[in-house]
């Protein structure tokens, strides 16, 4: 059974560009959260998605974009990336239905922007 | 607002200490608690959980207890080994997977043998 799955594992970026990151969510589950981890600091909840739509937003900017595809995956979206950007990006899955669960963490994305 | 505050590291300890990592909380409702583990190079890994007052979560001879009262989940162990080095993490979320998790700012160990 395979657990959360993201790619790529390490990106670099500039200034300025644009970055997609993508995950696969736990077989089962049908709910994706994803998070920035700032180096030295714990994970901040960037948005979460279920049936495709955001269902929940942490105090990020606009800049941070997201979809989530029929088959569960998931994409985050960074616009005009600044330097603060860099950090690992973390996403989750869950089951919505299933009240006893909690959300099993993917690898994470390095992003670098230099 | 929700929030995690964790004892500060790193710590470090010989190998067969016992350990404790303090984690307190502030929550509007009734949160589920839990401990992250993450190792080096590595996402984030449940290591335990609880889901209301004076329950105990244990994982790999890891526990904490659901302290209302004190609003804590301190991590305890009592004979930690070199493999338990790593960052751990103190979160809470109003309603498990449904709800974000808010993470406190992690606690270094290293165990040296």
């Amino acid at each position: 059974d395979a657990g959360v799955t993201q790619s790529p594992t390490h990106l670099i970026k500039t200034r300025g560009q644009q970055v997609t990151l993508r995950c696969s969510p736990k077989s089962g589950h049908d709910t994706v959260s994803w998070y920035q981890q700032a180096l030295g600091q714990g994970p901040q909840f960037i948005f979460q998605y279920y049936e495709e739509e955001e269902r929940q937003r942490g105090n990020f900017p606009d800049r941070f974009s997201g979809h989530q595809f029929p088959n569960y995956s998931s994409e985050l979206n960074v616009n005009a990336l600044l330097l603060g950007d860099s950090a690992l990006y973390l996403c989750a899955s869950s089951f919505n239905v299933e009240a006893t669960d909690t959300q099993y963490f993917g690898p994470g994305t390095r992003l670098t922007v230099l | 607002g929700n929030s995690v505050t964790q004892m500060e590291g790193p710590v470090t300890l010989s190998e067969e200490a016992f350990l404790t990592i303090n984690c307190t909380y502030t929550a509007t409702g009734y949160p589920s608690l839990f401990w992250y583990v993450q190792y080096p190079g590595e996402g984030l890994q449940l290591l335990l959980k609880a889901t209301k007052a004076d329950d105990k979560g244990s994982n790999k001879g890891f526990e904490a207890t659901y302290r209302k009262e004190t609003t804590s989940f301190h991590l305890e162990k009592g004979s930690v080994q070199v493999s338990d080095s790593a960052v751990y993490f103190c979160a809470l979320s109003l309603d498990f997977g449904n709800e974000k998790l808010t993470f406190g700012t992690g606690t270094r160990l290293t165990i040296i043998p």
